[in-house]
């Protein structure tokens, strides 16, 4: 069984910190991985898709992914009560013709003024 | 641009019977992907159509299926309702397709008594 793994928190950090989200997928064949926030109530947006090995970066936040260690991670710079949510790691990957979305279950962020 | 719209919001069945759920994309996109979404197991994709042909699908049995329409319209349908399928059935739609950003809906609550 193909797998996402996420340390479900809640992770709190003070207003103005670095956030650090961490997860592990089961599957070397996975290629593609994003990072979607959820708001309590609300549906998932996507803030980053990351392809390749190394850093990503987009305004405050850096994906991070290690293909040799199966790991992807995300930073959230100068952290802001806004950025308080749930925020879900996905990899995709392919069994024969069709692909697949797996989600972790989620680390839930919550920034503290 | 109008959002990604579902129907109906909110659902009450019965066991054994079977539910119809309406999604329509964001104009001009081709792919429509599914996902369930319950406390327990988290987000799980459940299959995504592009210009009419279903390309990839995740782990459901299949009395969960869907179709999609020459409009992009898709339908979703989960046949013999079990008390476990009550959960947050979220459509999302994209251009290209999964690994593309993806936009959701706000989603239909399904409650299986």
């Amino acid at each position: 069984q193909k797998e996402v793994e996420q340390n479900s928190g809640p992770l709190s950090v003070p207003e103005g910190a670095i956030a650090s989200l961490n997860c592990t997928y089961s599957d070397r064949g996975s290629q593609s991985f994003f990072w979607y926030r959820q708001y309590s109530g609300k549906s998932p947006e996507l803030i980053m898709s990351i392809y390749s090995n190394g850093d990503k970066e987009d305004g405050r936040f850096t994906a991070q992914l290690n293909k040799a260690s199966q790991y992807v991670s995300l930073l959230i710079r100068d952290s802001q009560p806004s950025d308080s949510a749930t925020y879900l790691c996905a990899a995709e990957n392919y069994g024969g013709s069709q692909g697949n979305l797996i989600f972790g279950k989620g680390t839930k962020l919550s920034v503290k003024p | 641009k109008a959002g990604v719209t579902q129907t109906p919001r909110y659902l009450i069945k019965t066991r054994g019977q079977q539910v119809t759920l309406s999604c329509s994309p964001i104009s001009g996109h081709r792919s429509v992907s599914w996902y369930q979404q319950t406390p327990g197991q988290g987000l799980q994709f459940l299959f995504e159509y592009f210009s009419e042909t279903q390309r990839n699908k995740g782990n459901f049995p299949g009395r969960f299926s869907g179709r999609q329409f020459s409009n992009s319209r898709s339908e979703m349908n989960v046949s013999t309702l079990e008390l476990g399928d009550s959960a947050l059935y979220l459509c999302a739609s994209s251009p290209g397709g999964i690994t593309d950003t993806q936009y959701f809906g706000p989603g239909t609550r399904l409650t299986v008594l």
